[in-house]
């Protein structure tokens, strides 16, 4: 089974500031790792993914995650954050072990917050 | 969001009523799938749809019936809906590859209201 936690329901950071979104996940294969964005009344929007190679992955807008596999966590980041940034952010994740599943497990979601 | 249209954008609907969404994925993908997203739950993904072969069925209801005539176009048809199936209704789409990496790319939505 495959899960992924989003522990803060919401975030603020004050423009400018760098922005941190947590995610941590639980696979029991080998995980690939997503992060999307949704504006309001809007469709998801792919930022950036993990498969495999270098555990900082760079994505749109200036986004970037870094998967830590002892901490079996994908936390989002961006070192200066937009006013424009403010969205829900989604992290999800899928469990390759094999059996070809194309089930993409979301976390609940985190409200990011970008404070003129 | 032009890869990936959906039609309506909102839809309002009787419980007796039967309408159908429409998705179109200009992406040139060959997998589409249908989720639904309601207030503070997460994405629930509904249905797969892999070469227009449904390989996935996640235990919906069968007042919900999708239909893939193409690689590009899916289908949702709702039929006797109720109160609690007013969600948002996304549209993905992606390649397939048996891998799990390949990335899915969504749809504006469908914002159903069932009164």
């Amino acid at each position: 089974a495959q899960s992924v936690a989003q522990p803060e329901d919401q975030v603020n950071v004050a423009e400018g500031n760098p922005l941190t979104v947590k995610c941590t996940y639980s696979v029991s294969g080998n995980p690939y790792l997503f992060w999307y964005v949704q504006y309001p009344n809007r469709g998801l929007q792919f930022l950036l993914k993990y498969i495999t190679g270098d555990n900082l992955v760079k994505g749109s807008y200036g986004f970037e995650a870094e998967f830590n596999k002892s901490q079996t966590s994908f936390h989002l980041k961006k070192p200066s954050a937009l006013v424009s940034d403010s969205a829900l952010y989604f992290c999800a994740v899928r469990d390759y072990s094999g059996a070809g599943s194309y089930q993409l497990t979301f976390g609940k979601g985190t409200k990011l917050s970008v404070i003129p | 969001e032009t890869g990936v249209t959906q039609t309506p954008r909102h839809l309002v609907m009787g419980m007796t009523n039967k309408k159908s969404l429409k998705c179109e994925q200009h992406l040139g993908h060959n997998a589409m799938y249908w989720y639904k997203q309601s207030a503070k739950k997460p994405l629930e993904l509904m249905f797969v749809y892999s070469l227009e072969e449904r390989v996935e069925n996640n235990s919906v209801p069968s007042r919900f019936s999708p239909e893939c005539p193409n690689s590009s176009h899916l289908f949702l048809h709702l039929h006797t809906l109720q109160p609690e199936d007013s969600a948002l209704y996304l549209c993905a789409s992606s390649h397939y590859r048996d891998r799990g990496s390949e990335t899915q790319y969504f749809g504006p939505g469908t914002r159903l209201l069932v009164l």
